[in-house]
Protein backbone atom coordinates (compact mmCIF):
# COMPACT_ATOMS: atom_id res chain seq x y z
CA UNK A 1 0.00 0.00 0.00
CA UNK A 2 0.99 3.67 -0.02
CA UNK A 3 3.26 4.87 2.48
CA UNK A 4 3.81 9.08 3.19
CA UNK A 5 7.14 10.28 4.30
CA UNK A 6 7.16 13.92 5.23
CA UNK A 7 10.36 16.28 6.35
CA UNK A 8 11.15 18.08 8.50
CA UNK A 9 9.08 16.96 11.24
CA UNK A 10 9.07 20.39 12.81
CA UNK A 11 10.66 24.06 10.69
CA UNK A 12 11.32 27.36 12.75
CA UNK A 13 11.38 30.34 10.43
CA UNK A 14 11.10 34.30 11.27
CA UNK A 15 8.51 36.28 9.82
CA UNK A 16 8.84 37.10 6.26
CA UNK A 17 11.27 33.59 5.13
CA UNK A 18 10.34 31.26 3.21
CA UNK A 19 9.02 27.54 4.54
CA UNK A 20 9.53 24.66 2.63
CA UNK A 21 7.99 21.14 3.35
CA UNK A 22 8.61 17.99 1.65
CA UNK A 23 7.33 14.77 0.89
CA UNK A 24 7.70 11.73 -0.56
CA UNK A 25 5.49 8.72 -1.71
CA UNK A 26 5.65 4.91 -2.52
CA UNK A 27 2.75 4.46 -4.34
CA UNK A 28 3.04 5.42 -8.61
CA UNK A 29 -0.59 4.99 -9.00
CA UNK A 30 -1.00 8.03 -6.71
CA UNK A 31 -2.26 11.10 -8.59
CA UNK A 32 -3.88 13.23 -6.09
CA UNK A 33 -1.77 15.06 -3.79
CA UNK A 34 -3.47 17.47 -0.55
CA UNK A 35 -1.90 19.18 2.01
CA UNK A 36 -4.20 20.20 5.06
CA UNK A 37 -3.20 22.68 7.70
CA UNK A 38 -4.34 21.99 11.47
CA UNK A 39 -4.28 24.58 13.55
CA UNK A 40 -4.14 24.15 17.45
CA UNK A 41 -7.08 21.73 18.86
CA UNK A 42 -8.73 22.34 15.30
CA UNK A 43 -9.45 20.13 12.50
CA UNK A 44 -7.17 19.53 9.61
CA UNK A 45 -8.50 21.81 6.60
CA UNK A 46 -7.38 21.47 2.60
CA UNK A 47 -4.97 24.30 2.02
CA UNK A 48 -4.26 23.06 -1.52
CA UNK A 49 -3.68 20.42 -3.64
CA UNK A 50 -2.27 19.01 -7.00
CA UNK A 51 -3.19 16.44 -9.75
CA UNK A 52 -0.35 14.23 -11.02
CA UNK A 53 -0.81 16.41 -14.53
CA UNK A 54 0.11 19.46 -13.50
CA UNK A 55 4.00 19.94 -12.33
CA UNK A 56 3.24 23.24 -10.27
CA UNK A 57 0.15 25.05 -8.38
CA UNK A 58 0.24 28.43 -7.00
CA UNK A 59 -2.57 30.29 -4.78
CA UNK A 60 -1.22 33.55 -3.65
CA UNK A 61 1.92 32.78 -1.08
CA UNK A 62 1.21 28.93 -0.91
CA UNK A 63 2.79 26.64 -3.93
CA UNK A 64 2.82 23.20 -4.35
CA UNK A 65 5.38 21.46 -7.20
CA UNK A 66 4.81 17.42 -7.75
CA UNK A 67 7.93 15.41 -9.38
CA UNK A 68 5.86 12.35 -10.52
CA UNK A 69 9.66 10.95 -11.73
CA UNK A 70 11.02 11.04 -8.51
CA UNK A 71 7.63 10.85 -6.54
CA UNK A 72 8.29 13.61 -4.12
CA UNK A 73 6.00 17.31 -3.95
CA UNK A 74 6.63 20.00 -1.90
CA UNK A 75 4.85 22.58 0.00
CA UNK A 76 6.27 26.40 -0.26
CA UNK A 77 5.13 28.87 1.89
CA UNK A 78 6.56 32.48 1.38
CA UNK A 79 6.36 35.64 3.27
CA UNK A 80 5.71 33.79 6.35
CA UNK A 81 3.58 35.53 8.90
CA UNK A 82 2.40 34.17 12.35
CA UNK A 83 -0.68 32.93 11.80
CA UNK A 84 0.88 30.22 9.53
CA UNK A 85 2.22 28.73 12.42
CA UNK A 86 0.67 25.72 12.35
CA UNK A 87 1.01 21.30 11.93
CA UNK A 88 1.25 20.52 7.96
CA UNK A 89 0.33 17.60 6.67
CA UNK A 90 0.94 15.92 3.17
CA UNK A 91 -1.05 13.35 1.48
CA UNK A 92 -1.35 11.18 -1.24
CA UNK A 93 -4.30 9.04 -3.42
CA UNK A 94 -5.08 6.63 -6.29
CA UNK A 95 -7.83 7.94 -7.57
CA UNK A 96 -8.27 4.97 -9.64
CA UNK A 97 -8.59 2.98 -6.24
CA UNK A 98 -10.84 2.88 -3.30
CA UNK A 99 -10.13 6.69 -1.51
CA UNK A 100 -7.66 5.55 0.67
CA UNK A 101 -5.88 9.06 1.47
CA UNK A 102 -2.54 8.39 3.05
CA UNK A 103 -1.37 11.36 5.35
CA UNK A 104 2.44 11.89 6.00
CA UNK A 105 3.40 12.30 9.65
CA UNK A 106 3.06 16.17 9.80
CA UNK A 107 5.29 18.97 9.93
CA UNK A 108 5.32 21.43 12.91
CA UNK A 109 5.85 25.01 11.20
CA UNK A 110 6.78 27.98 14.04
CA UNK A 111 6.56 31.35 12.80
CA UNK A 112 8.60 33.91 14.97
CA UNK A 113 7.72 37.35 14.87
CA UNK B 1 -25.21 22.91 6.83
CA UNK B 2 -23.08 21.15 9.36
CA UNK B 3 -20.99 19.34 7.73
CA UNK B 4 -19.43 16.51 9.30
CA UNK B 5 -20.54 15.92 13.07
CA UNK B 6 -19.23 13.86 15.65
CA UNK B 7 -20.03 12.64 19.42
CA UNK B 8 -18.64 12.35 21.97
CA UNK B 9 -16.08 15.22 21.63
CA UNK B 10 -14.35 13.88 24.39
CA UNK B 11 -14.46 10.11 26.35
CA UNK B 12 -12.69 8.19 29.32
CA UNK B 13 -13.42 4.59 29.11
CA UNK B 14 -11.59 2.17 31.07
CA UNK B 15 -10.00 -1.07 29.87
CA UNK B 16 -12.03 -3.16 28.35
CA UNK B 17 -15.16 -1.10 28.19
CA UNK B 18 -17.37 -0.64 24.82
CA UNK B 19 -18.31 2.55 23.18
CA UNK B 20 -19.39 3.84 20.27
CA UNK B 21 -18.16 7.34 18.01
CA UNK B 22 -20.86 8.43 16.30
CA UNK B 23 -20.32 10.54 12.77
CA UNK B 24 -22.70 12.14 10.43
CA UNK B 25 -22.49 14.17 7.39
CA UNK B 26 -25.07 16.44 5.69
CA UNK B 27 -23.59 16.80 2.35
CA UNK B 28 -24.36 13.69 0.57
CA UNK B 29 -21.26 12.66 0.54
CA UNK B 30 -20.51 8.75 -0.65
CA UNK B 31 -17.46 8.57 1.20
CA UNK B 32 -16.67 8.44 4.97
CA UNK B 33 -13.44 7.51 6.72
CA UNK B 34 -12.06 7.23 10.18
CA UNK B 35 -8.73 7.95 10.95
CA UNK B 36 -6.77 8.38 14.67
CA UNK B 37 -4.18 11.13 14.69
CA UNK B 38 -1.23 10.38 17.64
CA UNK B 39 1.86 12.67 18.14
CA UNK B 40 4.38 12.35 15.52
CA UNK B 41 2.57 9.44 13.67
CA UNK B 42 0.17 11.84 11.48
CA UNK B 43 -3.23 10.96 10.60
CA UNK B 44 -3.67 6.80 10.09
CA UNK B 45 -6.60 5.64 8.25
CA UNK B 46 -8.60 3.37 10.35
CA UNK B 47 -11.46 2.23 7.95
CA UNK B 48 -13.58 3.62 5.21
CA UNK B 49 -16.41 3.33 3.10
CA UNK B 50 -17.18 4.28 -0.40
CA UNK B 51 -21.07 4.05 0.02
CA UNK B 52 -23.80 2.60 2.54
CA UNK B 53 -23.32 -1.20 3.00
CA UNK B 54 -19.84 -1.28 1.73
CA UNK B 55 -16.66 -0.25 3.99
CA UNK B 56 -12.86 -1.56 3.95
CA UNK B 57 -10.59 -1.38 6.29
CA UNK B 58 -7.67 1.30 6.34
CA UNK B 59 -3.58 0.88 7.28
CA UNK B 60 -4.81 0.42 11.46
CA UNK B 61 -8.12 -1.65 11.70
CA UNK B 62 -7.43 -3.52 14.39
CA UNK B 63 -9.79 -3.07 17.57
CA UNK B 64 -12.46 -1.74 15.73
CA UNK B 65 -15.75 -2.15 14.03
CA UNK B 66 -17.85 0.34 11.64
CA UNK B 67 -20.71 -0.36 9.47
CA UNK B 68 -22.52 1.80 6.70
CA UNK B 69 -26.04 1.63 7.23
CA UNK B 70 -27.21 4.96 5.54
CA UNK B 71 -25.21 7.60 3.44
CA UNK B 72 -25.35 9.73 6.45
CA UNK B 73 -23.86 8.20 9.13
CA UNK B 74 -20.43 6.19 9.70
CA UNK B 75 -20.17 5.06 13.27
CA UNK B 76 -16.95 3.49 14.81
CA UNK B 77 -17.01 0.81 17.65
CA UNK B 78 -14.53 0.06 20.17
CA UNK B 79 -15.54 -3.28 21.37
CA UNK B 80 -12.75 -3.98 24.02
CA UNK B 81 -10.95 -0.53 25.11
CA UNK B 82 -7.30 -0.37 25.20
CA UNK B 83 -5.31 2.05 26.35
CA UNK B 84 -3.41 1.91 22.87
CA UNK B 85 -6.46 3.32 21.61
CA UNK B 86 -5.68 6.17 23.24
CA UNK B 87 -6.14 9.02 20.72
CA UNK B 88 -8.14 11.78 19.00
CA UNK B 89 -10.18 10.28 16.14
CA UNK B 90 -11.73 12.57 13.43
CA UNK B 91 -14.35 11.32 10.84
CA UNK B 92 -14.14 12.77 7.97
CA UNK B 93 -16.50 12.49 4.29
CA UNK B 94 -15.84 13.35 0.18
CA UNK B 95 -18.24 13.51 -2.36
CA UNK B 96 -16.21 11.12 -4.75
CA UNK B 97 -12.69 10.46 -6.10
CA UNK B 98 -10.30 13.41 -6.24
CA UNK B 99 -13.04 15.75 -3.90
CA UNK B 100 -12.13 17.24 -0.80
CA UNK B 101 -11.72 15.61 2.12
CA UNK B 102 -13.86 17.33 5.16
CA UNK B 103 -13.18 16.50 8.89
CA UNK B 104 -14.84 16.51 11.85
CA UNK B 105 -14.19 18.27 15.06
CA UNK B 106 -12.64 15.29 16.77
CA UNK B 107 -13.18 13.09 19.52
CA UNK B 108 -10.37 13.00 22.25
CA UNK B 109 -10.43 9.35 23.37
CA UNK B 110 -8.78 8.20 26.63
CA UNK B 111 -8.60 4.57 27.77
CA UNK B 112 -7.10 3.82 31.11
Amino acid sequence: GENVEQHPSTLSVQEGDSAVIKCTYSDSASNYFPWYKQELGKRPQLIIDIRSNVGEKKDQRIAVTLNKTAKHFSLHITETQPEDSAVYFCAARDDGGYNKLIFGAGTRLAVHP
Amino acid sequence: NAGVTQTPKFQVLKTGQSMTLQCAQDMNHEYMSWYRQDPGMGLRLIHYSVGAGITDQGEVPNGYNVSRSTTEDFPLRLLSAAPSQTSVYFCASNSGAGGELFFGEGSRLTVL
